[in-house]
Formats: C-alpha cells, sequence, structure tokens
C-alpha cells in the first residue's frame, strides 16, 4: 500500500490563482480529513468527509472548497489564493471506531506571494 | 472534544525514559486519550491510545489516572530520533479520527 499521497509536494502561487491540492488513500478508509499547519503552530482541521459525497467544515474553512466523489480521492481547491494561505497542507484518512490512527500524508508545501 | 494542556517543551537525555504529561480535566466518559507525534516536518505519527486502562505497544506506554483527568506518555528509552513534537488529543472514540483537533504539543528535545 502507498498509503496517503499528496500531490505536489510544493508549489508557489500569486496571489488571486487558484489551484487543486490533491490527496489520494489506497486503504479504503471512510474519513478523510484536509489540516494545514502554519509555522510553529499545531494542526488546524479545514474540511472533512466521512464518506463519498459527504463533506463538512473544520475549524477554519474559508477560502476552501472540497469534494468526495470517490472513496480514494478528496482534493482541496484553494478558490483565490492569498497571502494568508501560506502553509503546509496535509490531508490524513481513517477507519471509524475508536481503535483506528489516521494515517497522514507527507504534506504539500505552499507559498502564495 | 475536551481541551488538552501540555507543556511547551521538554528535554531528555538520550538513553533515559521520556515521560510526557497531559492534563484532560474534562474529558467525558466516552472519550478517549490519544497520543501523535510529529517529527520535522513530516506528517504527524500515531503512537499510541486508551479509555482508561494502561497501555503499552512497541513505541510507548500510556499511562492514565484514574480520574482519568491527565495521562503520560513514557517513551522507555529515547533516542535522537524521538525528538519530535508530542501531541496529546482527547476525542469520542467511535467518531472515527476525521475531526480530530491538535493542539499546540510538547516539543520534546532528546539530547546526546
Amino acid at each position: 500500500n502507498a498509503g496517503v499521497t499528496q500531490t505536489p509536494k510544493f508549489q508557489v502561487l500569486k496571489t488571486g490563482q487558484s489551484m487543486t491540492l490533491q490527496c489520494a488513500q489506497d486503504m479504503n478508509h471512510e474519513y478523510m480529513s484536509w489540516y494545514r499547519q502554519d509555522p510553529g503552530m499545531g494542526l488546524r482541521l479545514i474540511h472533512y468527509s466521512v464518506g463519498a459525497g459527504i463533506t463538512d467544515q473544520g475549524e477554519v474553512p474559508n477560502g476552501y472548497n472540497v469534494s468526495r466523489s470517490t472513496t480514494e480521492d478528496f482534493p482541496l481547491r484553494l478558490l483565490s489564493a492569498a497571502p494568508s494561505q501560506t502553509s503546509v497542507y496535509f490531508c490524513a484518512s481513517s477507519s471509524p471506531g475508536q481503535d483506528h490512527e489516521q494515517y497522514f500524508g507527507p504534506g504539500t508545501r505552499l507559498t502564495v506571494t | 472534544d475536551a481541551k488538552t494542556t501540555q507543556p511547551t517543551s521538554m528535554d531528555c537525555a538520550e538513553g533515559r525514559a521520556a515521560n510526557l504529561p497531559c492534563n484532560h480535566s474534562t474529558i467525558s466518559g466516552n472519550e478517549y486519550v490519544y497520543w501523535y507525534r510529529q517529527i520535522h516536518s513530516q506528517g504527524p505519527q500515531y503512537i499510541i491510545h486508551g479509555l482508561k486502562n494502561n497501555e503499552t505497544n512497541e513505541m510507548a506506554s500510556l499511562i492514565i489516572t484514574e480520574d482519568r483527568k491527565s495521562s503520560t506518555l513514557i517513551l522507555p528509552h529515547a533516542t535522537l530520533r524521538d525528538t519530535a513534537v508530542y501531541y496529546c488529543i482527547v476525542r469520542v472514540g467511535d467518531t472515527g479520527g476525521f475531526k480530530t483537533i491538535f493542539g499546540a504539543g510538547t516539543r520534546l528535545f532528546v539530547k546526546a
């Protein structure tokens, strides 16, 4: 299993540009989540999904959209990038239940100039 | 989900046990304690979790007080590779981890 994969690893955007961060998992996990991590800070939840076709907002959803058309993929869209969105973005997946851990991807480092 | 309080940073000598405390005084009866760590800029990695009994696995031990208001993660023989940020998380178990809330964690420095 590849686990959780994220592309790209690095990205530089200009203010106002849009882009999609890709996340895929091959573990047949129902749950997937997106987090952002600013320098020296903990992770903050952006959006999450409990299954295909079902998404919901986390702590910091503004400026981001998500969709979940398949179990495997959970892309994160930045509609109009702003410097405040400069961060490292992590995708995670898990199965329901207390004995199931979250698996995290390697992250995408995004810089908005 | 209940909030947690952890020290900002801790030091530990290589080969010694690292004991990382966590306070979760508002924990509910159906909430579990989870520990993750994040090495440098990698994605967080699961370590261990428990409800009320002490737990041990190949990575660490988790000691939960009888009133469940605090817990301690123990790395029995810390190595330089254990230098990382350690997150203590409390969440309802049966919801799965899809909306885990991470705090700032404890930055553990293991020194030679």
